[in-house]
């Protein structure tokens, strides 16, 4: 049970690049999410998801597209990366949809834009 | 508005002495998560403690333990015998049962030898 694995671990971009940031979980949950952690802050919510076929924006989404095409996997894309979404990107995930379980989080991805 | 709040930007104690991070939070809904998670320098995130709104007593997990005051929207953490590990940012974080992760700013704590 490996948990919540992110991809890469650290990633530079230019300006105008695109990318996109993994995120899979073996857990079977249902709930997953993106998040950014800017330096000296808490986490900001950019997108989820309840299930497959299902997403929502959060409170910092734009920039960003995700998709859920299945259970396990909830890739972020940035399709032109900016310096301003240099950051620390975070995806987590919980079992139970509308529930207030614990989220768990994959180890973060570290991106600088240039 | 729902919101976490996280007064102190950080905190210096000494080694083997108890702590009391705060932390209070504004909600109306009658059903929330309330939660502490610690980030060390290496920067994940890590699970401390959990209280629900409806839990009756207040969490406990080993050396953690949460102070759930619910009249005064309060919850802190409190972590005895601190240790040189116990170094990090910590944050409070509530989930208000609308499926979204509320953070606050964060306490750095430091441990001194």
């Amino acid at each position: 049970n490996a948990g919540v694995t992110q991809t890469p671990k650290f990633q530079v971009l230019k300006t105008g690049q695109s990318m996109t940031l993994q995120c899979a979980q073996d857990m079977n949950h249902e709930y997953m999410s993106w998040y950014r952690q800017d330096p000296g802050m808490g986490l900001r919510l950019i997108h989820y998801s309840v299930g497959a076929g299902i997403t929502d924006q959060g409170e910092v989404p734009n920039g960003y597209n995700v998709s859920r095409s299945t259970t396990e996997d909830f890739p972020l894309r940035l399709l032109s990366a900016a310096p301003s979404q240099t950051s620390v990107y975070f995806c987590a995930s919980s079992p139970l949809r509308g529930s207030v379980e614990t989220q768990y989080f994959g180890p973060g991805t570290r991106l600088l834009v240039l | 508005a729902q919101k976490i709040t996280q007064t102190q930007p950080g905190m210096f104690v000494q080694e083997k002495e108890a702590v009391t991070l705060d932390c209070t939070y504004d909600t109306s809904d009658p059903s929330y998560g309330l939660f502490w998670y610690k980030q060390p320098s290496s920067g994940e995130m890590i699970f401390l403690i959990y209280q629900g709104s409806y839990d009756q007593q207040n969490a406990t997990e080993g050396r953690y333990s949460l102070n759930f005051q619910k009249a005064r929207k309060s919850a802190n953490l409190v972590i005895s015998a601190s240790q040189l590990g116990d170094s990090a940012m910590y944050f409070c974080v509530a989930n208000f049962g609308n499926e979204k992760l509320t953070f606050g700013t964060g306490t750095r704590l430091t441990i001194i030898p």
